[in-house]
């Protein structure tokens, strides 16, 4: 079946304008994550989803950035305010219940202007 | 929280020699530790994982050790070849919680 996909691959927004990236899991994954990459780095937690659980959000750098899951499937992370620092690759990653393994998309690369 | 330590953060190997990447960990409850690779432009790619209740981990050339007391793991390469050169990265979690802590990367570059 299809693996992680996520929309758009490639994003140019200025600065101050909000954007949404849109993640979608392996069918039948209930556990959902979101990364961010900076050029050349390491990859930096952003917020965890497990089924019907509260999010895990505790690794969001500000109130800027925000993330839902819809019906347990589809997620949209959300940053408002877009400043040059969030410049980066936002990957999202997901995973059957039970710790199993963690299957990355392809990321949506962000660039502020 | 967890915090994972990679070295080195550069590697370069001769086509057919051994490559290998170490990571420490902080946090004692973790007990799941998988390697992922990253080629140019891609997502992380899951290459192999090893859990708490063994040692040693192998499959064909790529293999991986953990040391549980030491609170470190390492990714071991052998007979390298050019195609694995990308960018590896080691990770760490708590089984039930899933959620993935990463090292810095190390990029290994294989010359022919």
């Amino acid at each position: 079946g299809a693996g992680v996909s996520q929309s758009p691959s490639n994003k140019v927004t200025e600065k101050g304008k909000d954007v949404e990236l849109r993640c979608d899991p392996i069918s039948g994954h209930t556990a959902l994550y979101w990364y961010r990459q900076s050029l050349g780095q390491g990859l930096e937690f952003l917020i965890y989803f497990q089924g019907n659980s509260a999010p895990d959000k505790s690794g969001l750098p500000s109130d800027r950035f925000s993330a839902e899951r819809t019906g347990g499937s589809v997620s949209t992370l959300t940053i408002q305010r877009t400043q040059q620092e969030d410049s980066a690759v936002y990957l999202c990653a997901s995973s059957q219940q039970g710790g199993n393994t963690i299957y990355f998309g392809e990321g949506s690369w962000l660039t502020v202007v | 929280g967890e915090n994972v330590e990679q070295h080195p953060s550069t590697l370069s190997v001769q086509e057919g020699d051994s490559a290998v990447i170490k990571c420490t960990y902080s946090d004692s409850a973790s007990n799941y530790f998988p390697w992922y690779k990253q080629e140019l432009g891609k997502g992380p790619q899951l290459i192999i994982d090893i859990r708490s209740n063994v040692g040693e981990k192998k499959d064909q050339r790529i293999a991986v050790t953990l040391n549980k007391t030491a609170k470190h793991f390492s990714l071991h390469i052998t007979e390298t070849q050019p195609e694995d050169s990308a960018v590896y990265f080691c990770a760490a979690s708590r089984y039930n919680t899933d959620k993935l802590i990463f090292g810095t990367g190390t990029r290994l570059q294989v010359f022919p």
